[in-house]
């Protein structure tokens, strides 16, 4: 059962506009989230987090948004950049603050030029 | 600062073989994680440790086996290669107190055949 879901494989946007991208989850105990984002042939790189008692941070052109009540986050990039092509990963973190991230299975971006 | 080193980063297995994927990290993180992420799928933690000498089974670690005898190293064993092992895996240490803010290796391909 997955835990953590990123309903959407891919995303296409233009260069300067809003990249939103998705992410569900199931397991109420999360209480901590991250995005992680991913090049190809490389490993998957930090991007930015939010605990679960705030619902948004932001940093630079990145904003990650958390309804509690729906379950649902979702990161903002904005103006996007080709450079930001890339797979996102969604992941969660359940208490007591050891245990492993849950991952979803990530949102390939791609920013047209 | 290397950060976290993976070796090899190709292998081609024949079934039934063994081999040990190498990880090193430098940045003295207690935490330590092997992943495998298969085609289209998200990161699956295989074994994680917590410090030297303390490893735990993470969501799949049937086919495999890890040690971790000193902070820098977290080798992972796969004994009797299956082609369900044919995956890209991942080593990542995370420091105590940003336990969720994972540094990644580059990761290795590995082919069963």
């Amino acid at each position: 059962d997955q835990q953590v879901k990123q309903n959407s494989p891919s995303l296409s946007v233009q260069e300067g506009r809003i990249s939103i991208l998705n992410c569900d989850y199931t397991n109420s105990m999360f209480d901590y989230f991250l995005w992680y984002k991913k090049y190809p042939a490389e490993g998957p790189t930090f991007l930015i987090s939010i605990s679960s008692i705030k619902d948004k941070n932001e940093d630079g052109r990145f904003t990650v948004f958390l309804n509690k009540s729906a379950k649902h986050l979702s990161l903002h990039i904005v103006p996007s950049q080709p450079g930001d092509s890339a797979v996102y990963f969604c992941a969660a973190e359940a208490p007591p603050g050891n245990t492993p991230l849950v991952f979803g299975k990530g949102t390939r971006l791609s920013v047209i030029a | 600062n290397a950060g976290v080193t993976q070796t090899p980063k190709f292998r081609i297995l024949k079934i039934g073989q063994s081999m040990t994927l190498q990880c090193t990290q430098d940045m003295n993180h207690n935490y330590m994680y092997w992943y495998r992420q298969d085609p289209g799928m998200g990161l699956k933690l295989i074994y994680y440790s917590v410090g030297a000498g303390i490893t735990d089974k993470g969501e799949v670690p049937n086919g495999y086996n890890v040690s971790r005898s000193t902070t820098e190293d977290f080798p992972l064993r796969l004994e009797l290669a299956a082609p369900s092992q044919t995956s890209v895996y991942f080593c990542a240490s995370s420091p105590p107190g940003l336990i969720y803010e994972q540094y990644f290796g580059p990761g290795t391909r590995l082919t069963v055949t």
